[in-house]
């Protein structure tokens, strides 16, 4: 199946700082999504992109559908301690319909 | 509105044993999909239906059955489990085609 590489695997962040991480795939995407994950609980939807080029913000989150359509990319500013958790990125080929393709995760930790 | 149920939320299975993990939404949502999430890697789909009566395959899905006799409900079964099928389930439904929306709060299935 398709391979999404997301980086970085992990952060250590103080409060207050900007974080940024990114998702890379081997073909071409129309949808990337993003989500944040919490311990013992499912992922929650943060940032949907359909076109390339595309930014988007929610808060203090903004996410950017690549121009090549084989990335994206999700940044925090002002980081705060509610932040910590994994974030997931996750696309649709062109080709596969219906099937969506999650990345690894990046795990975020905010030191106060 | 409750969103997505599943349920059980943790459940121990011996080798060779089978089980239901059922979903259950009241969104009304046509499209609902099983995932599993193993430890360093993403969600991988199992299986996925796009409406009453219609399932398909995903990225891994030996070892699984599914059925969609109603909007609300799809149920994933594991007909003889292995220890390979530990992991934590989770399942989503999204209104259309275009945003993998809505997750449960997951099953943590362990096989010994």
């Amino acid at each position: 199946g398709q391979q999404l590489n997301q980086s970085p695997q992990s952060m250590f962040i103080q409060e207050g700082e900007d974080v940024s991480m990114n998702c890379t795939s081997s073909s071409i995407f129309n949808t990337w999504l993003w989500y944040k994950q919490d311990p013992g609980e499912g992922p929650v939807l943060l940032i949907a992109l359909y076109k390339a080029g595309e930014l988007t913000s929610n808060g203090r989150l903004t996410a950017q559908f690549g121009i090549t359509r084989k990335d994206s990319f999700l940044n925090i500013s002002a980081s705060i301690p509610s932040d910590v958790g994994i974030y997931f990125c996750a696309g649709r080929e062109v080709s596969t319909g219906n099937q969506f393709y999650f990345g690894t995760g990046t795990s975020l930790t905010v030191i106060p | 509105n409750a969103g997505v149920t599943q349920t059980p939320k943790f459940q121990v299975l011996k080798t060779g044993q089978s089980m239901t993990l059922q979903c259950a939404q009241d969104m009304n949502h046509e499209y609902m999909s099983w995932y599993r999430q193993d430890p360093g890697m993403g969600l991988r789909l199992i299986h996925y239906s796009v409406g009453a009566g219609i399932t398909d395959q995903g990225e891994v899905p030996n070892g699984y059955n599914v059925s969609r006799s109603t909007t609300e409900d799809f149920p994933l079964r594991l007909l003889s489990a292995a220890p390979s099928q530990t992991s934590v389930y989770f399942c989503a439904s999204r209104q259309d085609g275009n945003t993998e929306a809505f997750f449960g709060q997951g099953t943590r299935l362990t096989v010994v």
